[in-house]
């Protein structure tokens, strides 16, 4: 089956900071990746959708200055979360689709877990 | 605005009794359906999906769910589920007019007792 990997899986940082996590599809190109936040016992939250090769759509609510997407090829994307505060600290989920978005499956990553201190 | 609804919030069950998880959707165009399962420290897997033909649909570990289109709904069932099965399950919709952006339900978490 098709699988996405994430890195880290678990990262911790200081107030302030920056901190990037990569997602990558390892057995087929993903014209278009997604990016979630979950928090504890809650289901999954769209932030934004990334094409290869254009810019990220983000949802409504989401800050486009401070989650950073780039979606450089057709097997990784990045988010970076820019000048990270606590209120930041989740579990951000990728996931990937090998076509066009209508119609297809997203295969998830395993999440990072970020804690910002 | 389109939306998922999954009806229980935490099911409890003995070994070998049957699961029904229930799953409404708001949207009335052209969707596809999901249901994933996050078990206990590990990432979204999808269990089945649908998204035309037959509306009964098998999955993996013997889930299948069922597509009522007057009903909008999609539900998971199980006849006789393993303590292996505790996890929690998310219905998804996507739909065309939305770039086929996932729409996730609140999440059922389903413990199994032994």
């Amino acid at each position: 089956g098709a699988v996405v990997s994430q890195h880290p899986s678990r990262v911790i940082c200081k107030s302030g900071t920056s901190v990037k996590i990569e997602c990558r599809s390892l057995d087929f190109q993903a014209t278009t990746m997604f990016w979630y936040r979950q928090f504890p016992k809650q289901s999954l939250m769209l932030m934004a959708t990334s094409n290869e090769g254009s810019k990220a759509t983000y949802e409504q609510g989401v800050e486009k200055d401070k989650f950073l997407i780039n979606h450089a090829s057709l097997t990784l994307s990045t988010l970076t979360v820019t000048s990270a505060h606590p209120e930041d600290s989740s579990f951000y989920i990728c996931s990937a689709s090998a076509s066009a978005p209508q119609g297809d499956t997203q295969y998830f990553g395993p999440g990072t877990r970020l804690t910002v201190l | 605005a389109q939306s998922v609804s999954q009806h229980n919030h935490h099911v409890i069950l003995s070994e070998a009794a049957s699961l029904e998880l229930g799953c409404n959707y708001s949207y009335g165009g052209t969707v596809n359906l999901f249901w994933y399962v996050q078990y206990p420290g590990q990432h979204l897997q999808l269990l089945l999906k649908y998204f035309s033909g037959d509306p009964l649909v098998k999955g993996i570990k013997g889930f299948e769910a069922e597509f009522i289109k007057s009903k909008f709904s999609f539900n998971l069932r199980k006849p006789s589920v393993q303590w292996s099965d505790t996890a929690e399950y998310f219905c998804a919709v996507n739909n065309y007019n939305q770039g086929g952006k996932l729409i996730f339900g609140q999440g059922t978490e389903l413990s199994v007792k032994p």
